[in-house]
Formats: C-alpha cells, sequence, structure tokens
C-alpha cells in the first residue's frame, strides 16, 4: 500500500499564526488526498477532498479561506490553517485515496497546538 | 449527522480474550473499513468487507457485515496487550470515508 508521511508532526505556535502542513504520497501517484480533523478521544471528520490540480471540495461547514488546500503535485498536498486560534488546536490527518474498493492510506497526523 | 456508531465506547479486557466491538452506520455503502489508531497516531487499515461480503477473516481479525441492519462487526481473538487501541468503522460509498464514533479496547497483560 502507499506509503503517507505527514509533517510536521507536531507543531506549538501563537495565536495568529498560520500553519502549513505537508503530506506527501511517496511511492504512490495521488490524484485524491483527505484532510481529517480529530478532537481528543473523538472520531475522524473530514475536512475536504483534495484534488490535483484543481480546487479542494471542503465538507459542510468547513471554512475554505481558514484552511488553505493545494495540491499542486501527484505527490504533495498541504493545508495551511490561516491565522490560527487556541480553537484551531487539534490533531490533523491527511490520506491518500486508494482507489476503487481499496482503502485509504493515511499519514501519522500533525497535532497543533495554538497558544 | 451521517456519523456511524460504534459500540462500547470502551472495553476492557484480559490478554487471550475476544475483543467484539459494534458499528451501526446509515447510509448505502460500498464497502466497509475498520482502522486501528495508536494513541496519536495515524490509523493503520485492517480490513475492508465490501457491500456483497456477508464475512471476512484475516489473521486473529473476524469482520461481518448485514447490509440489512446497516451494522458490522469486528472480533479480534486471542488478544494481546499490542492489540490495545482505538478501532474505527468506516463506510465508503463515494470513495469518502464516514467514520464511527470509535471504540478505545483496553488489553490488560
Amino acid at each position: 500500500g502507499a506509503v503517507v508521511s505527514q509533517h510536521p508532526s507536531r507543531v506549538i505556535c501563537k495565536s495568529g499564526t498560520s500553519v502549513k502542513i505537508e503530506c506527501r504520497s511517496l511511492d504512490f501517484q495521488a490524484t485524491t488526498m483527505f484532510w481529517y480533523r480529530q478532537f481528543p478521544k473523538k472520531s475522524l471528520m473530514l475536512m475536504a477532498t483534495s484534488n490535483e490540480g484543481s480546487k479542494a471540495t471542503y465538507e459542510q461547514g468547513v471554512e475554505k479561506d481558514k484552511f488553505l488546500i493545494n495540491h499542486a503535485s501527484l505527490t504533495l498536498s498541504t493545508l495551511t490553517v490561516t491565522s490560527a486560534h487556541p480553537e484551531d488546536s487539534s490533531f490533523y490527518i491527511c490520506s491518500v485515496a486508494g482507489g476503487g474498493n481499496q482503502p485509504q492510506h493515511f499519514g501519522d497526523g500533525t497535532r497543533l497546538s495554538i497558544l | 449527522s451521517q456519523q456511524g456508531e460504534e459500540d462500547p465506547q470502551a472495553l476492557s479486557i484480559q490478554e487471550g480474550e475476544n475483543a467484539t466491538m459494534n458499528c451501526s452506520y446509515k447510509t448505502s455503502i460500498n464497502n466497509l473499513q475498520w482502522y486501528r489508531q495508536n494513541s496519536g497516531r495515524g490509523l493503520v487499515h485492517l480490513i475492508l468487507i465490501r457491500s456483497n461480503e456477508r464475512e471476512k477473516h484475516s489473521g486473529r481479525l473476524r469482520v461481518t457485515l448485514d447490509t440489512s441492519k446497516k451494522s458490522s462487526s469486528l472480533l479480534i481473538t486471542a488478544s494481546r496487550a499490542a492489540d490495545t487501541a482505538s478501532y474505527f468503522c468506516a463506510t465508503d460509498l463515494t470513495d469518502k470515508l464516514i467514520f464511527g464514533t470509535g471504540t478505545r479496547l483496553q488489553v490488560f497483560p
């Protein structure tokens, strides 16, 4: 299966800072990637679907101007949390679509803490 | 919300015992998947069962699917301390996954 690398694994920054999270597919050309958010001891909630070469598709209730997604190549999608505030603190996880009846492959997640 | 429900929310057992987790969902599906998550980590895919399948095995894992009841179960046999993790079901209709609420499994040595 695909190997997915997510970076950074942890970031702590001040309120108002913009934070970029990278998701790389190391051995698989990923036309579609997904970004999830997970609160402590909760399930994963899909934020958006990242499509290579086109605009991301955001789930209802997710602010696209707040969570900027760029998928400029078949191996890299980035999520930028703009002007982050403490309520944006969360665990963010990306995945690569397997296609058809295939599982997704997940990165190890990024723990974002906004002070 | 279309999110699935899992029960129990938490399960504590001794090594060697079996662990059963149940998942109910709300929509039609192409397949249902089970994932495992160690604390603070990403998800690891365990098993995928297609909508036209009723049971699937992989090592110590057994998954059943009842599409008429919109439910699935994951059985881990002869559990080990290393099985301690959170387990999530996820339904797939349009290549987007809808995750269940998860079961936190604790296996005591």
